[in-house]
């Protein structure tokens, strides 16, 4: 898991409430990036920024928001719009040395009844 | 629009036997391709890269091979062992780099 930390490992929410799930690293990586997986399925992107205060939409960014303040710091709100928000998801960073290797955090694990 | 296939089946083999993961991308070119491993629960750990221009990497029991023209990786495992047993993912690189996708994945189980 190296220098990532997601919290917290298991989130319970009701339906209709916005939530936050945390991404901090300590790689001094530029690059970061959301994941989701869904049980037995690979992972689709979500967001990512490459700098400080700019981020890009990956795939699947709807009912999804995020910031990009600190550049230690990319936390990613699961808000009411998502409509299946239950799901596995997963923070990364990216090194821009070669071999560009990304690195992720343990996940967050969402459930929302 | 960019595709990435691998074998949605498991794939079931006896301890010492060699495990063959394939990697199938479609609609782009990429320039290096990626596996990582990744165990229940947790996020994908980096195993190595190959470059297009390589047909061959190998790390340790690991040996990938990468075929452009055939748009394909094959990711292999020699003398698998039980704790080999994980799902695997490719992951082409193609462009910047910045936005990397990854494959399904394939699952292995390695059994004694």
């Amino acid at each position: 898991d190296g220098g990532i930390t997601q919290s917290p490992k298991y989130l319970f929410r009701k339906e209709g409430q916005n939530v936050t799930l945390s991404c901090e690293q300590n790689l001094n990586h530029d690059a970061m990036y959301w994941y989701r997986q869904d049980p037995g399925q690979g992972l689709r992107l979500i967001y990512y920024s490459q700098i400080v205060n700019d981020f890009q939409k990956g795939d699947i960014a709807e009912g999804y928001s995020v910031s990009r303040e600190k550049k230690e710091s990319f936390p990613l709100t699961v808000t009411s719009a998502q409509k299946n928000p239950t799901a596995f998801y997963l923070c990364a960073t990216r090194d821009t040395v070669f071999p560009y290797e990304q690195y992720f955090g343990p996940g967050t694990r969402l459930t929302v009844t | 629009s960019q595709k990435i296939e691998q074998n949605s089946e498991a794939l079931n083999i006896q301890e010492g036997k060699t495990a063959t993961l394939t990697c199938n991308y479609t609609n782009y070119s990429p320039a290096y391709l990626q596996w990582y491993r990744q165990d229940p629960g947790r996020g994908p750990v980096f195993l190595l890269l190959i470059r297009e221009n390589e047909k061959e990497k190998r790390k340790e029991r690991l040996k990938v091979t990468f075929d452009t023209t055939l748009k394909q990786s094959l990711f292999h495992i020699t003398a698998s062992q039980p704790a080999d047993s994980a799902t695997y993912l490719c992951a082409p690189l193609s462009g910047g780099y910045n936005k990397l996708i990854f494959g399904a994945g394939t699952r292995l189980a390695v059994h004694p």
